[in-house]
């Protein structure tokens, strides 16, 4: 079973423009991380919120944390083309294992 | 090189046949990972492992077989392969919270 649900599952924007990608867990989490995967490739780690924190910057990314809600956002600020590629929330709980649990994705295309 | 690499990265195979994924890391990570990744459910962990000679089941193991000799290496076999075993396959390393992915192989059963 997925713990993380991302919403929207696309999401299509002009460059320059804000995108805002949510995701929703179901039991308590350690940490919460993003991570990025280009068309055909890996994926990128590109944050981690930790459960007693609510909000984390890197650079043009911004990521809150709601553990009352269960729920996190991302968000990527003046968003370039470059930009375009799935986006995955992923929360690890530790039950003796370091396993993380992937949500489905969004998909973010920027328009150039 | 340096990082995490998988081999093949694509491969077509038949129904019933033994396929081995391979999957190095030159980092000295203690823990690696084999998920698979089909549309509309994300990454699904199949195997991971948390050091040389200790592997533990993930959400879909069965089919699936790891074995760990050494800490760089993490081969993923499908002892007789299916059709719903068509799918991607990403093996990942880490040594703390950040998990860093290899390429992915692409593995169609027909």
């Amino acid at each position: 079973s997925q713990q993380g649900e991302e919403d929207p599952q696309a999401l299509s924007i002009q460059e320059g423009e804000n995108a805002t990608m949510n995701c929703s867990y179901k039991t308590s989490i350690n940490n919460l991380q993003w991570y990025r995967q280009n068309s055909g490739r890996g994926l990128v780690h590109l944050i981690l919120i930790r459960s007693n924190e609510r909000e984390k910057h890197s650079g043009r990314l911004r990521v809150t944390l709601d553990t009352s809600k269960k729920s996190s956002s991302l968000l990527i600020t003046a968003s370039r083309a470059a930009d375009t590629a799935s986006y995955f929330c992923a929360t690890y709980r530790y039950t003796g294992r370091r396993a993380l649990t992937f949500g489905s994705g969004t998909r973010l295309q920027v328009q150039p | 090189d340096a990082g995490i690499t998988q081999s093949p990265r694509y491969k077509i195979t038949e129904t019933g046949r033994q396929v081995t994924l391979m999957c190095h890391q030159t980092w000295s990570h203690s823990y690696m990972f084999w998920y698979r990744q089909d549309l509309g459910h994300g990454l699904r962990l199949i195997y991971y492992s948390a050091a040389a000679d200790i592997t533990d089941k993930g959400e879909v193991p069965d089919g699936y077989v790891v074995s760990r000799s050494k800490t760089e290496n993490f081969p993923l076999t499908l002892e007789s392969a299916t059709r719903s075993q068509t799918s991607v396959y990403f093996c990942a390393s880490s040594d703390g919270n950040e998990q860093f992915f290899g390429p992915g192989t692409r593995l169609t059963v027909l």
